[in-house]
């Protein structure tokens, strides 16, 4: 069974700062990886897609890297802004033989501070 | 396109009564996943449709809970009888059914059932 972890669980930068959130995955047949964002009662948009094949993706001040042999992603993001405050989710969609879920971590809970 | 619809988008009900959460994908997409957010237990996968068949429903908690998809543009969530419990942010996600495809997320539904 696929699991997710995301470390740390909660992180409070001053803006600013660069900062890596970290995702790690246990099941390497994966067809790809997202991140996604959530505001505060609100649903989930997608920032970056990693396709398996892949080791990055960039978007903006936002840069994703994948390491699926070790089970391994992160969430680069340059220069913070308070308009970053919120939680951000990793999720992998697994390949056919598990199913093609999406399977999530718990998520990280960021705070970014003027 | 609108991206994935959901209604309601709140639902607050009494105990042992039944709930019907809808969800239309982006037209187009094959897949369909219902999930569950709650604070103890994060996201939840409860079922994952593709072509309108439940391929995994592994994650549905119990008999009260069942999902349709009649059709490629709709889908409901059951929950007969709802109890406490229950309560929770319903989310519905949408991806084309081919390897690797994006999935995009509905504003879920927040259930409240006392």
């Amino acid at each position: 069974k696929q699991e997710v972890t995301q470390i740390p669980a909660a992180l409070s930068v001053p803006e600013g700062e660069n900062l890596v959130l970290n995702c790690s995955f246990t099941d390497s047949a994966i067809y790809n990886l997202q991140w996604f964002r959530q505001d505060p009662g609100k649903g989930l948009t997608s920032l970056l897609l990693i396709q398996s094949s892949q080791r990055e993706q960039t978007s903006g001040r936002l840069n994703a890297s994948l390491d699926k042999s070790s089970g391994r992603s992160t969430l680069y993001i340059a220069a913070s802004q308070p308009g970053d405050s919120a939680t951000y989710l990793c999720a992998v969609r697994g390949s056919e033989t598990s199913g093609s879920r999406l399977t999530f971590g718990e998520g990280t809970q960021l705070t970014v501070n003027p | 396109d609108a991206g994935v619809i959901q209604s309601p988008r709140h639902e607050v009900t009494e105990m042992g009564q039944e709930v019907t959460l809808r969800c239309k994908p982006i037209s187009g997409h094959n897949s369909l996943f219902w999930y569950r957010q709650t604070m103890m237990r994060g996201l939840e996968l409860l079922i994952y449709f593709n072509n309108n068949v439940p391929i995994d429903d592994s994650g549905m908690p119990e008999d009260r809970f069942s999902a349709k998809m009649p059709n490629a543009s709709f889908s409901t969530l059951k929950i007969q009888p709802s109890e406490p419990r229950d309560s929770a942010v319903y989310f519905c996600a949408s991806s084309p059914s081919r390897r690797a495809a994006e999935a995009f997320f509905g504003q879920g539904t927040r259930l409240t059932v006392v």
